[in-house]
């Protein structure tokens, strides 16, 4: 099984601010990696396919790089809606692996 | 506009079994869980013909994905139940088997008591 491996697990930071998470594969899985939002009691919502692909209707704040063992998501400006727990996911092979999910916390 | 529509939460005694239905238009479907405080988990695949299934090995031979194409709704029946399924079961639409969870469900939240 593929582990994915998100850094940090925690993140404290204001609006405004310009916030970057990181995803790292065990294997090379190419750009085989989706971004996840999940809110407290919601299910999750697709946010980046294809490491880099926004998903129509997400906010142009939100962007993906990455491609191999080593991906990113950024946030250019937080929003007060953007607080929250982000998971990162390989599509590259069955089963499908979850990062351990990056919790966002308002500062 | 795309909707997944799942059935409501269930209390299942351990070593039971639990099925959780999601309306899904005919859409292929994946099962991921998320036990309480926990991360996600992938279960497994079904396409909205029943034709294929491709379940995580974790859960082969405790967990059947079947659909019933006359109400365009897919069943996860996941078997002896232990007190670590307790979790939120989501569907959600993975067209081809591709892994990308586009539309999710509301979740189903199966508890199992000892």
């Amino acid at each position: 099984d593929i582990q994915m491996t998100q850094s940090p697990s925690s993140l404290s930071a204001s609006v405004g601010d310009r916030v970057t998470i990181t995803c790292r594969a065990s294997h090379g899985i190419r750009n085989s990696l989706n971004w996840y939002q999940q809110k407290l009691g919601k299910a999750p919502e697709l946010l980046i396919h294809s490491a880099s692909t926004l998903q129509s209707g997400v906010p142009s704040r939100f962007s993906g790089s990455g491609s191999g063992t080593d991906f990113t998501l950024t946030i250019s400006s937080l929003q007060p809606e953007d607080f929250a727990t982000y998971y990162c996911q390989q599509s590259y092979s069955t089963p499908r692996t979850f990062g351990q999910g990056t919790k966002l916390e308002i500062k | 506009q795309v909707q997944l529509v799942q059935s409501g939460s269930e209390v299942k005694e351990a070593g039971a079994s639990v099925r959780v239905s999601c309306k899904s238009s005919g859409y292929d479907v994946s099962w991921v869980r998320q036990a309480p405080g926990q991360g996600l988990e992938w279960m497994g695949w079904i396409n909205g013909y029943s034709v294929s299934t491709n379940y995580a090995q974790k859960f082969q031979g405790r967990v059947t994905m079947t659909t019933d194409r006359s109400t365009s709704t897919v069943y996860m029946e996941l078997r002896s139940l232990t007190s670590d399924d307790t979790a939120v079961y989501y569907c959600a639409r993975d067209v081809g088997g591709y892994g990308k969870f586009d539309y999710w469900g509301q979740g189903a939240l199966v508890t199992v008591s000892s």
